[in-house]
């Protein structure tokens, strides 16, 4: 047990709709990492957030978005779903930057019918 | 620019040792290596950082050759609970910061 939690564990949805994707940190850890992992694409770090402000982006869509709140637990936003967005996703946490050691959250898989 | 991992996969009998390569054609700032086990989330192995700064857990050992721009990761004596995938993503400097993952090598370990 990695001590970040993300919430639920599955999500099926149909195209066109919306989902909120909720991850809770390790205690004490102040920067939370979302990745999205697809048969097609493998492991890809989408956003980064430490301490409520954006602090790094990947390969995120336009048509996601994300934010850390103040008790520091974030939420990952997903629209206008499409078939090839169907993947796991990931949310990490580290104590404050990318060269810390990131513990992973068990996921969140997402299908999209 | 994905970084190349290699080999792709690797069976191993328990005992026996590995390496798994990674490369970029992009100068680094810090390799970081991962396992995964089929349905669960990555778990931290390593990190390696330009100038030499490593932190990790003890068992495992890699390198990284910053001329080369390329780490290794060294798996001793293979158990059966060293069998996943072995993923290593790439930090490039500078003010884009992100992780970049490898394709992943899968490692089987045989009884």
């Amino acid at each position: 047990d990695s001590g970040v939690t993300q919430t639920p564990k599955h999500l099926i949805t149909a195209t066109g709709q919306r989902v909120t994707l909720r991850c809770s940190p390790r205690s004490g850890d102040l920067s939370v990492y979302w990745y999205q992992q697809s048969l097609d694409q493998g492991l890809q770090f989408l956003i980064q957030y430490y301490n409520g402000e954006e602090r790094a982006k990947g390969n995120i869509l336009e048509r996601f978005s994300a934010q850390q709140f103040p008790d520091l637990h974030s939420e990952l936003n997903l629209s206008s779903l499409e078939l090839g967005d169907s993947a796991l996703y990931f949310c990490a946490s580290s104590v404050e930057s990318m060269t810390d050691t990131q513990y992973f959250g068990p996921g969140t898989r997402l299908t999209v019918l | 620019q994905q970084p190349v991992q290699s080999p792709q996969a690797v069976i191993l009998r328990e005992g026996e040792d590995a390496v798994i390569n990674c490369s970029s054609s992009k100068a680094l700032y810090s390799v970081h290596w991962y396992r995964q086990k089929h349905g669960e989330a990555p778990v931290f192995l390593m990190i390696l950082l330009k100038g030499g700064e490593q932190k990790g857990h003890e068992k495992i050992s890699a390198s990284f050759n910053e001329k080369k721009q390329q780490s290794s990761l060294y798996l001793t004596a293979s158990q059966l609970s060293y069998s996943g995938t072995y993923f290593c993503g790439t930090e490039f400097g500078g003010s884009a910061r992100q992780l970049t993952f490898g394709s992943g090598t899968q490692l089987t370990v045989l009884p």
